[in-house]
């Protein structure tokens, strides 16, 4: 079964400082990674995904990440954070060897981040 | 720019009450999603759609119905509301492409008393 785990509930960086935020992934095939942000009382908004290629994608508002196979990690980066950053971030899989109708994906649990002036 | 609306942001019932969510997309987009989003769980899919008519259950659709009668509109209804439902519903939609990226709308908080 295809799983996605976000083992940090929280991470606080201060602003002008690199962040990460963390996401490994379980799936049979090879995965379709996406992370999405969330600011206060708003939907979801996509920031970037891997589908192929590049193991580096770069997406929105500066945001990158690394695809990573032999740890099965899509980390989220950042090389300077803004305070306008702050929001709740998820990440999200879909295995290539499921088959469905629709491009059903699981999300992780989120991740918020706080980024300090 | 693709666009998700929700018929309601907020959201107050009563507990034996029909509930329902309404969800419109621009786009043409085939597949249309309902998630329900709880703290420290993430999002949990409910149902999905992908076609007019067509639906499938999602990891937690007891207590939950939809209905998707035109391309663009997709409902989720709740027939009975329980306390336990008291969450933030949001819905997507993307195109049959599994690469494709979802489209959300912005939620609807529902408190059910």
């Amino acid at each position: 079964a295809q799983s996605v785990a976000q083992p940090e509930d929280q991470v606080n960086v201060a602003e002008g400082n690199p962040l990460t935020v963390k996401c490994t992934y379980s799936v049979s095939g090879n995965p379709y990674l996406f992370w999405y942000v969330q600011y206060p009382n708003r939907g979801l908004q996509f920031l970037l995904k891997y589908i192929t290629g590049d193991n580096l994608v770069k997406g929105s508002y500066g945001f990158e990440a690394e695809f990573n196979k032999s740890q099965t990690s899509f980390h989220l980066k950042k090389p300077s954070a803004l305070v306008s950053d702050s929001a709740l971030y998820f990440c999200a899989v879909r295995d290539t060897a499921l088959y469905s109708s629709a491009s059903k994906i699981i999300f992780g649990s989120g991740t918020r981040l706080s980024i300090r002036p | 720019d693709v666009k998700v609306t929700q018929s309601s942001r907020y959201l107050v019932k009563r507990t034996g009450e029909k509930v329902f969510l309404e969800c419109v997309q621009d786009m043409d987009h085939e597949n249309m999603f309902w998630y329900r989003q709880d703290p420290g769980l993430g999002l949990r899919l409910i149902y999905f759609s992908y076609d007019v008519k067509m639906k499938e259950k999602g990891d937690i659709p007891e207590g939950y119905s939809v209905s998707r009668e035109k391309k663009e509109r997709f409902s989720l209804i709740l027939e009975s509301a329980s306390t336990n439902q008291t969450s933030m519903y949001l819905c997507a939609s993307n195109q049959r492409d599994p690469t494709d990226t979802q489209y959300f709308g912005p939620g609807t908080r529902l408190t059910v008393l």
